[in-house]
């Protein structure tokens, strides 16, 4: 199936730093792709559908500034998560697919945040 | 309410058993629809797609039933590999974006003794 790469897994960080995880489709290019959050014990939250060459859609009460998003070319996306602080502890992870409907997800990044 | 909705679970089912999930969606629009599996602290991954005809992959059954928005995932003989959450998954417009992206559920756990 598609393969979808998503990098760090695990990103340990001082309150106050930035924290940016990349996710690429590395047999497929893909104009869309998705980043969720996931706290313990919850489901998956969409945060922002990233756009290759415009600006992200950001879901309601995430903050665009905070989470900023780049997709600069048809197999990489990247979250920035900007002047991080505990409360943003949590599971991202990214979605593509080859044709937008069933989508193949990247390994997750675990961030903490001190 | 929320888009999609699971049984709470957990379940906890001895080796050999049959377990049937359900799921309901809210959205008359979603168009299509899926089962991931997550294991602990890993993402998801696609199990099966559901389709109104209803399928079936080896040991795993899914059926979509249109009218009732309502979708269902029936394991026989359970394994023990079988333990994990089980999402239920829709495909609908997200709030504020383009394209599609993908609504889960929060998930059922399924644990399989011996």
């Amino acid at each position: 199936g598609a393969v979808v790469s998503q990098h760090p897994s695990w990103v340990i960080c001082k309150s106050g730093t930035s924290v940016k995880i990349e996710c690429r489709s590395l047999d497929f290019q893909a104009t869309t792709m998705f980043w969720y959050r996931q706290f313990p014990k919850q489901s998956l939250m969409l945060m922002a559908t990233s756009n290759e060459g415009s600006k992200a859609t950001y879901e309601q009460g995430v903050e665009k500034d905070k989470f900023l998003i780049n997709h600069a070319s048809l197999t990489l996306s990247t979250l920035t998560v900007t002047s991080a602080h505990p409360e943003d502890s949590s599971f991202y992870i990214c979605s593509a697919g080859p044709t937008g409907n069933i989508q193949y997800f990247g390994a997750g990044t675990r961030l903490s945040v001190l | 309410r929320k888009e999609v909705e699971q049984d709470p679970g957990p379940f906890n089912v001895p080796e050999g058993a049959t377990v049937a999930f359900n799921c309901t969606y809210s959205n008359s629009a979603s168009q299509s629809f899926f089962w991931y599996r997550q294991d602990c602290r890993k993402e998801p991954k696609l199990l099966m797609s559901v389709y109104s005809s209803g399928n079936e992959d080896g040991r795993f059954t899914a059926q979509l039933n249109r009218a009732s928005q309502y979708i269902s995932l029936l394991i026989r003989d359970s394994k023990l590999s079988d333990s994990a959450t089980y999402l239920c998954v829709v495909n609908s417009r997200p709030q504020h974006g383009s394209g599609y992206a993908l609504n889960f559920g929060k998930g059922t756990s399924l644990l399989v003794t011996p």
